[in-house]
């Protein structure tokens, strides 16, 4: 079955860092594009970063700077560290497959998510 | 960077067919793609390339994209389909980042 579990969120002071992960099974991280999508509070979708397969990586502007996305191939699993954090980065962050097509990236499989609260 | 956006509700009654608009600068030229989300709930993939369907997903769900508008048409609606729905892009000319719009709340009368 194919599946993403995500892990590692949890409450952060403004300014501090945290790493989650997102451990695949079903199929190969490092033959995927892999995302990651966040949803704070009451809120939309927004879209914060992609590693493709080729290890090229891109970030949402909003956290250009701070977050640097990584896998590693012998866990199969992706990460997301995210340095000064700040209260606005207070959502649920779910990883996702993203889907390669003709100029675009779709993603097909998604994980439940793992919450992360920035405040004092 | 590119923008899309949706109305924050559409309201349909048990039956019948309601519409969920997604509107960005030409976006006619590119790919979208359709997302339902259920209260604590993941996403789910519901639409890709404007108006195909992964398998699993009822064929009352279709899409289509033209000019600077796609829709989402839900057919014969039920209770269930009450829910988030959020289109989405990719935009491989600035920087390689993905769009989504602000989402749909629907709400099944």
């Amino acid at each position: 079955e194919v599946q993403l579990v995500e892990s590692g969120g949890g409450l952060v002071q403004p300014g501090g860092s945290l790493r989650l992960s997102c451990a695949a099974s079903g199929f190969t991280v490092s033959s995927n594009y892999m995302t990651w999508v966040r949803q704070a509070p009451g809120k939309g979708l927004e879209w914060v970063s992609v590693i493709y397969s080729g290890g090229g990586t891109y970030y949402a502007d909003s956290v250009k700077g701070r977050f640097t996305v990584s896998r590693d191939n012998s866990k199969n699993t992706l990460y997301l560290q995210m340095n000064s954090l700040r209260a606005e980065d207070t959502a649920v962050y779910h990883c996702a497959r993203g889907v390669k097509g003709s100029g675009t990236v779709y993603m097909d499989v998604w994980g439940k998510g793992t919450t992360v609260t920035v405040s004092s | 960077s590119y923008v899309l956006t949706q109305p924050p509700s559409v309201s349909v009654a048990p039956g019948k067919t309601a519409r969920i608009t997604c509107g960005g600068n030409n976006i006619g030229s590119k790919s979208v793609h359709w997302y339902q989300q259920k209260p604590g709930q993941a996403p789910v993939l519901l639409i890709y390339y404007d108006s195909d369907r992964p398998s699993g997903i009822p064929e009352r769900f279709s899409g289509s994209n033209s000019g600077n508008t796609a829709t989402l048409t839900i057919s014969r609606v039920e209770a269930g389909d009450e829910a988030d729905y959020y289109c989405q892009v990719w935009d491989s000319t600035s920087d390689h980042q993905g769009v989504f719009g602000g989402g749909t709340k629907l709400t099944v009368l």
